[in-house]
């Protein structure tokens, strides 16, 4: 069974739109990270939140951790149409396996 | 620097033959693994390393070998390819756990369909 799941499946919004989406995990982790996959391409990584942390900014992202609830909320504000790609959350119950969701797909529309 | 780099980008096998997917990456990274993506199963750790000489399974280990001889090269072979192999694979690396996690780069990917 997945260990992190995004929701939604997908997400469709106009440029200059906020983007949320979210994470749940099951068991307790070190570290969470969101990665980006554009269409044909390789995971690339966007921003980590140890679990100690609460909340953290990078540019136009912004990523929350609730260790309490088992979740993560990843927001992209001011959406551009370079955002269009899928979204993946990634946790490490154990450093060696990094364990993914299965991603939300953003589409930004200009 | 070049990164991650896979080849190839795409093959196709008949069921029964074998292959290997090769990875190689430029940055000195202690750490190599391989995933697989499926539509709606998001990626999945097959085997991973921590360094040459040392290997160890993942998520889904079953019909597929690699080894590790170098530090740059981490090979994934598919002894007797199945059509429920057919995927896209991909490699990703890091560094020792800078600081205590483990942030993969990864390579643009390889397709593979067995027939």
């Amino acid at each position: 069974s997945q260990q992190g799941e995004e929701d939604p499946q997908a997400l469709s919004i106009q440029e200059g739109e906020n983007a949320t989406m979210n994470c749940s995990y099951k068991t307790s982790i070190n570290n969470l990270q969101w990665y980006r996959q554009n269409s044909g391409r390789g995971l690339v990584h966007l921003i980590l939140i140890r679990s100690n942390e609460r909340e953290k900014h990078s540019g136009r992202l912004r990523v929350t951790l609730d260790t309490s609830k088992k979740s993560s909320s990843l927001l992209i504000t001011a959406s551009r149409a370079a955002d269009t790609a899928s979204y993946f959350c990634a946790t490490d119950v154990y450093i060696y396996k990094l364990t993914f969701g299965k991603g939300t797909l953003l589409t930004v529309n200009p | 620097n070049a990164g991650v780099t896979q080849t190839p980008k795409f093959q196709v096998l008949k069921t029964g033959q074998s292959m290997t997917l090769q990875c190689a990456q430029d940055m000195n990274h202690e750490y190599m693994s391989w995933y697989r993506q499926d539509p709606g199963m998001g990626l999945r750790l097959i085997h991973y390393s921590v360094g040459a000489g040392i290997t160890d399974q993942g998520e889904v280990p079953n019909g597929y070998n690699v080894s590790r001889s170098t530090t740059e090269d981490f090979p994934l072979r598919l002894l007797s390819a199945a059509p429920s192999q057919t995927s896209v694979y991909f490699c990703a690396s890091s560094t020792r756990f800078r600081a205590g996690a483990n942030v993969l780069t990864f390579g643009a990917g390889s397709r593979l369909t067995v027939l």
